[in-house]
């Protein structure tokens, strides 16, 4: 069956370290992968896509790699503040099928 | 552009009781999909509609129904609650539903006495 994991389910790390998370996914062929921001008591927010042909996507701190090969997605949070605090949702699209399936998260906490 | 707005946010409710949850897409996007989130479940998928048409339906029982108009705004039903539908209800928005970027709602927090 079809499983999506995600490292931890607590990573706790300093200001200005990086944060490093994982998503492991099994018996998926994605098109693409999506990582999201969820802050308590909020829905979540799109952060990152990147393609089954990408190796890597960058935006401002954040950086995500896609191994196929692997299945495999690995999101990086560099020179991490407290405002990054929040629980990171990985998410994998079933090609035609509308729909998206997420891992069951990793809260980052930063402390000062 | 105003975000996706999900009414009412928050929801008390009876065994046996029926609930309908509102959600209004950001504008212009036509493709509306319903999640449930729980502590122990996760984000689960519901279904997803686009152009007044259900295009998938994740795996819940034929309590969970939902519909979407023509104007895209959406509603889900919960009939026959019981305890453990007890979760936050998320409503989510893209333009096309394919290959994009969804846009959450707050949710509606709905518990079941």
């Amino acid at each position: 069956s079809q499983k999506i994991e995600q490292n931890s389910e607590a990573l706790n790390i300093q200001e200005g370290k990086t944060a490093t998370l994982t998503c492991n996914y099994t018996n998926y062929s994605p098109a693409y992968l999506q990582w999201y921001r969820q802050d308590p008591g909020r829905g979540p927010v799109f952060l990152l896509l990147i393609r089954e042909n990408e190796k890597e996507k960058r935006k401002e701190r954040l950086k995500v790699t896609f191994d196929t090969t692997l299945k495999q997605s690995l999101f990086h949070i560099t020179a991490s503040q407290p405002a990054d605090s929040a629980t990171y949702l990985c998410a994998l699209d079933h090609p035609n099928d509308y729909k998206l399936s997420f891992g069951a998260g990793t809260t980052v906490t930063v402390r000062a | 552009k105003a975000g996706v707005t999900q009414t009412p946010r928050y929801l008390i409710k009876t065994r046996g009781q029926q609930v309908t949850l509102s959600c209004s897409p950001i504008s212009g996007h036509r493709s509306v999909s319903w999640y449930q989130q729980t502590p122990g479940q996760g984000l689960q998928f519901l279904f997803e509609y686009f152009s007044e048409t259900q295009r998938n339906k994740g795996n819940f029982p034929g309590r969970f129904s939902g519909r979407q108009f023509s104007n895209s705004r959406s509603e889900m039903n919960v009939s026959t609650l019981e305890l453990g539908d007890s979760a936050l209800y998320l409503c989510a928005s893209s333009f096309a539903g394919e290959d994009e970027t969804q846009y959450f709602g707050p949710g509606t927090r709905l518990l079941v006495l």
